[in-house]
């Protein structure tokens, strides 16, 4: 039963444009939701957050939204850089758990 | 500041074998987790660890996986013994606090042939 769900697989964007990831949940106690890049080879880097007291979270050229009405979040990336091709996570947990709740990831390709 | 390690980075091993894998949390991290992605589907959470104690092994699959961490510092995880559908990427995280952000290492490939 998969309570974090990322729908678009991948996404191709061209440099400089924005990106936009997103990502919906089920489970109503999640209260902290995180994405994750991932490099191939490589383990899930942490990104940015956001809590549920927040409705958006900014660092640099990323810039996380949350919408609980809607249970939706969604990550932007301005300007998108080639660096920035990556497989991006998103996971939530609740305010008493520890263990990461992931969707199945988007597979990000910037192109230059 | 060294991150999260883990050996081997890839395993082939038999159906019915064993195989253990090892990670080294962040120096200072008490929290260690486990986790693993089969192919195709989402990172699930395994176990948790505060410092040797283990405090949630609810996303543990079967009794075939057992998870160790002597002395609170790194830990293994055996597959014994290992079947087809053991395969995937384990990936180990840690983090210092419970609610703090959790860091991972690059992740084991096994393969069950």
């Amino acid at each position: 039963d998969q309570q974090v769900k990322q729908n678009s697989p991948s996404l191709s964007v061209q440099e400089g444009r924005i990106s936009i990831l997103n990502c919906d949940y089920t489970n109503s106690m999640f209260d902290y939701f995180l994405w994750y890049k991932k490099y191939p080879a490589e383990g899930p880097t942490f990104l940015i957050s956001i809590s549920s007291i927040e409705d958006k979270n900014e660092d640099g050229r990323f810039t996380v939204f949350l919408n609980k009405s809607a249970k939706h979040l969604s990550l932007h990336i301005v300007p998108s850089q080639p660096g920035d091709s990556a497989v991006y996570f998103c996971a939530a947990r609740t305010n008493s758990g520890y263990a990461l709740n992931f969707g199945k990831g988007t597979s990000l390709l910037v192109t230059p | 500041e060294a991150g999260v390690t883990q050996f081997p980075s890839h395993s082939v091993i038999e159906k019915g074998q064993t195989v253990t894998l090892r990670c080294d949390p962040i120096s200072g991290h008490d929290n260690l987790y486990w986790y693993r992605r089969v192919m195709g589907k989402e990172i699930k959470f395994l176990l948790h660890f505060v410092k040797e104690s283990k405090q949630d092994e609810s996303g543990m699959p079967n009794n075939r996986f057992l998870a160790e961490r002597t002395g609170g510092t790194y830990s293994t995880l055996k597959v014994q013994p290992a079947e087809l559908e053991d395969s995937g990427v384990y990936f180990c995280a840690s983090s210092q606090g419970v609610v703090e952000t959790q860091y991972f290492g690059p992740g084991t490939r096994l393969l069950v042939l």
